[in-house]
């Protein structure tokens, strides 16, 4: 049981490059977040699904897209990246009737 | 909208000091309360929670009890290890939502020998 993955760990971009974040989860749960972490400003939610085929956005969507194809996995796309996508971002799911939010151990990504 | 304010740090204490770090919230409804911790170089993790008002949440030494009265959520330990610096965020589940998290901006706690 791996809990929540996270690849890559650390990636550098260049200003209007393309790429994927991957998250996926093992723990059946249904429902999946994305925030991004800054210094000083805790923890912003992107985007999130509460099931395969429906996602939905967050407080700070603007620049990502996402995607849930299957219960298990929940990408976030940065379609032309910028200096202020600067963050680690973090993956999170929850479900089964829990109220804990389990979370993956982060992407660095620093964009120049 | 949802909010949550805490003390921000950093926060510096000796071994077997005492602790407080001070949360308040603003919600409608009634939302469930949590404290998240995040050792160096990794993801977030529960470290207590509490549903309704009046409840306490205690883990590792650890308690919060949940004010209605005064919006507050306040983190307490009697004698803090080493092994308790981290990063420390207080967090609400916004709407009643449990996949939407609203966080503070997190406290530093730096513990010394």
């Amino acid at each position: 049981n791996a809990g929540v993955t996270q690849t890559p760990k650390f990636q550098v971009l260049k200003t209007g490059q393309s790429m994927t974040l991957q998250c996926a989860q093992d723990m059946n749960h249904e429902y999946m977040s994305w925030y991004r972490q800054d210094p000083g400003m805790g923890l912003r939610l992107i985007h999130y699904s509460v099931g395969a085929g429906i996602t939905d956005q967050g407080e700070v969507p603007n620049g990502y897209n996402v995607s849930r194809s299957t219960t298990e996995d929940f990408p976030l796309r940065l379609l032309s990246a910028a200096p202020s996508q600067t963050s680690v971002y973090f993956c999170a799911s929850t479900g089964g009737g829990s109220i804990e939010q389990y979370f993956g151990p982060g992407t660095r990504l620093t964009v120049t | 909208g949802d909010s949550v304010t805490q003390m921000e740090g950093p926060v510096t204490l000796s071994e077997e000091a005492c602790l407080t770090i001070n949360c308040t919230y603003t919600a409608t409804g009634y939302p469930s309360l949590f404290w998240y911790v995040q050792y160096p170089g990794e993801g977030l993790q529960l470290l207590l929670k509490a549903t309704k008002a009046d409840d306490k949440g205690s883990n590792k030494g650890f308690e919060a009890t949940y004010r209605k009265e005064t919006t507050s959520f306040h983190l307490e330990k009697g004698s803090v290890q080493v092994s308790d610096s981290a990063v420390y965020f207080c967090a609400l589940n916004s709407g009643g939502s449990n996949y939407k998290l609203t966080f503070g901006k997190g406290t530093l706690l730096t513990v010394n020998p």
